[in-house]
């Protein structure tokens, strides 16, 4: 069975610091797609960024980079400089339509 | 910008009634996806389309059925509504098969009584 990790159920941090967010998973495919989304209170999920695994380079998004390290299957997502904005829940999908349980993160002042 | 819209914010209905979810999308996507979203346990599959009149059984079909008659539309059944399913319901759409992004609706919170 694919399975999904996301070991930190919440976490903060202080606004303009940098926090990672950690994802684990189990597959037996050897090409995919990983990604991280973002669901702020009350509104819509939405792509943070997308990571191919045959790619060795780690992707980035401006702010948003992901540790990306296909042996140990981990798939991780930094945030730097974070704003209130980033304020969310945030969901791993590193396998095929599975999804992890989430990170609530909140941002203070 | 890919819409995704979703029937109703918010659906209260009564254990045995027949619910209808819709979800749109406007960007022509062949892929369409129903999950459920609940408090500890995050997102899961019920049911997916890739295609017209195509529907397949994800993590959690028990319960609900689906419909995909026109490619734009991907609609959620629950036969005979039960306590167990007030939830957040989520429709997403893609252009591909896993490898792409996931548009998401907003959503719609079920409450049965």
């Amino acid at each position: 069975a694919q399975t999904v990790t996301q070991s930190q159920p919440e976490m903060s941090v202080q606004e303009a610091e940098t926090v990672t967010l950690s994802c684990t998973y189990d597959t037996s495919e050897s090409d995919y797609y990983l990604f991280w989304y973002k669901q702020p209170p009350s509104r819509q999920m939405i792509l943070v960024i997308r990571q191919e695994a045959y790619k060795q380079q780690n992707a980035t998004e401006n702010r948003f980079s992901v540790n990306f390290q296909k042996a140990a299957k981990s798939f991780s997502l930094k945030i730097s400089d974070s704003q209130l904005g980033d304020a969310a829940m945030y969901f791993c999908a590193p396998i095929r339509l599975t999804f992890g349980k989430g990170t609530l993160l909140t941002v203070n002042p | 910008d890919v819409k995704v819209t979703q029937s109703s914010r918010y659906l209260v209905k009564r254990t045995g009634e027949k619910v209808f979810l819709e979800c749109v999308q406007d960007m022509d996507h062949e892929n369409m996806f129903w999950y459920r979203q609940d408090p500890g346990l995050g997102l899961r599959l019920i049911y997916f389309s890739y295609d017209v009149k195509m529907k397949e059984k994800g993590d959690i079909p028990e319960g609900y059925s689906v419909s995909r008659e026109k490619k734009e539309r991907f609609s959620l059944i629950l036969e005979s509504a039960s306590t167990n399913q007030t939830s957040m319901y989520l429709c997403a759409s893609s252009w591909g098969r896993g490898a792409d992004t996931q548009y998401f609706g907003p959503g719609t919170r079920l409450t049965v009584l």
